[in-house]
């Protein structure tokens, strides 16, 4: 069966600091992957999305980045948090060419200050 | 582009009360999916159903029902009989069938407070 791993679960980090979160998913192969971001309160942000190895598309500018070094892994970075960069992120995959539901890891909820 | 509507920010019921979740939708396409998803306290995203733009059907799996209605761009989404146990956010969320990056797009979300 598939499985997605996100960590760290909660992460409090100083402004300025660089950022790293990591999502892998097993059991899958050629999965699209993505990176959602949920303000307190709010609904979820789709940030980054990838269909392959390297290849990543952002949805909005932003003071973030993503890299998908390997086919089931996919990082989310920043060289220099912000405040406005806290929130809850989710890594998601979806089956490459098919339509189900998208499967979601447990979240990471970074707190900036 | 797509998008999804979930006006009700907050609804508190008594248990036992059914409550029901709207979400409207739109999209210029003919062939689309659309999702429920519940966010508990915990924040990870359970799945609960999913819906394709051809089949109106209702469907209801056990205390939960959904009410799928093109013709006004619809997907609601009742509890009937509503537990604690349910009190959580609830994501509508849609996605395109054409190729491309098929994320899902969500609403805003509905949270839901079942009080005892």
């Amino acid at each position: 069966s598939q499985t997605i791993h996100q960590w760290p679960a909660t992460l409090v980090q100083p402004v300025g600091s660089p950022l790293s979160l990591e999502c892998t998913v097993e059991g899958t192969s050629n999965p699209n992957l993505y990176w959602y971001r949920q303000a307190a309160g709010r609904g979820l942000q789709l940030l980054f999305y990838s269909v392959g190895i390297g290849q990543i598309s952002s949805e909005v500018p932003q003071n973030l980045s993503a890299s998908r070094p390997q086919d089931r892994q996919f990082i989310l970075s920043s060289k220099k948090l912000l405040l406005s960069d806290s929130g809850f992120y989710l890594c998601a995959w979806r089956p490459r060419g098919r339509n189900t539901e998208a499967f979601f890891g447990q979240g990471t909820r970074l707190t900036v200050v | 582009a797509q998008k999804v509507t979930q006006a009700q920010t907050e609804i508190s019921v008594v248990e036992k009360e059914d409550v029901t979740l709207d979400c409207v939708y739109e999209t210029r396409d003919t062939t689309y999916y659309l999702f429920w998803y519940k966010q508990p306290p915990s924040g990870e995203l359970v799945f609960l159903i999913r819906r394709n733009s051809f089949d109106e059907q209702n469907e209801i799996s056990g205390r939960y029902s959904w009410n799928f209605q093109k013709s006004t761009s619809s997907f609601n989404f009742t509890i009937t009989a509503s537990q604690v146990v349910d009190s959580a956010v609830y994501f509508c969320a849609l996605t395109l069938s054409s190729a491309g990056r098929r994320a899902l797009t969500f609403g805003s979300g509905t949270r839901l407070q079942v009080q005892p």
